[in-house]
């Protein structure tokens, strides 16, 4: 079973909609969580931490359920250019050092 | 802001040669990583390193070696490049990874292609 697992999508939305992505996790001593945005061809960019009381960024807001092991991010008002792939990651303690965990993606489509 | 720069943002190169990838970041960060990423395979770690000349493999080391000469400088290296490692190589680096909610922070990526 993969640590972090997304739905790819694509999700294709209209402007100005809500949506929400899921990204649950398999290790419940997973400690810090993370949602990156990648532009097609591009690099992973850091769009924001996720805080176990949850956290809100302008039109974006992340969320932590540890009781179900998943993740959140809600896209409040979605722009064209909120069009990308959305990564999450999480990270959890190892012996010398923590590891970190991508999922693969989830692709969002925003229509005119 | 963190800055974490590659060499190359286009290589291509032949079946065979030796190919060299670098990364320099200028944030004094101790960890710094190797990613390829193919088309619905997502990220996969090649390697890491969380000091000077110290390494550890990833999910998919095969193929490749690294170099931690400096701190601010990660090297990846394919011994005998073959055309299964043309994709999308990714660097990143992060604060020691012993501190807890330290993202990774990533490279422009450098698209090679081995023919």
């Amino acid at each position: 079973r993969k640590e972090v697992e997304q739905d790819p999508g694509p999700f294709n939305v209209p402007e100005g909609a809500t949506v929400a992505f899921n990204c649950t996790y398999s290790n419940s001593a997973s400690q810090s969580f993370f949602w990156y945005r990648q532009d097609c061809r591009k690099e992973p960019k850091l769009l924001m931490s996720v805080y176990s009381s949850g956290n809100e960024d302008g039109r974006f807001t992340a969320q932590l359920n540890r009781a179900s092991q998943y993740i959140s991010l809600l896209i409040r008002d979605s722009k064209l250019s909120d069009s990308a792939t959305y990564l999450c990651a999480t990270e959890r303690d190892g012996y010398n050092f923590n590891k970190f965990y991508f999922g693969s993606g989830t692709k969002l489509n925003v229509k005119p | 802001d963190v800055k974490v720069t590659q060499s190359s943002r286009y290589l291509v190169k032949r079946t065979g040669e030796k190919v060299f990838l670098e990364c320099v970041q200028d944030m004094d960060h101790e960890n710094m990583f190797w990613y390829r990423q193919d088309p619905g395979l997502g990220l996969r770690l090649i390697y890491f390193s969380y000091d000077v000349k110290m390494k550890e493999k990833g999910d998919i080391p095969e193929g490749y070696s690294v170099s931690r000469e400096k701190k601010e400088r990660f090297s990846l290296i394919l011994e005998s490049a073959s055309t299964n490692q043309t994709s999308m190589y990714l660097c990143a680096s992060s604060l020691r990874q012993t501190l807890s909610n330290q993202p990774q922070h990533f490279g422009d990526g450098t698209r090679l292609s081995i023919l």
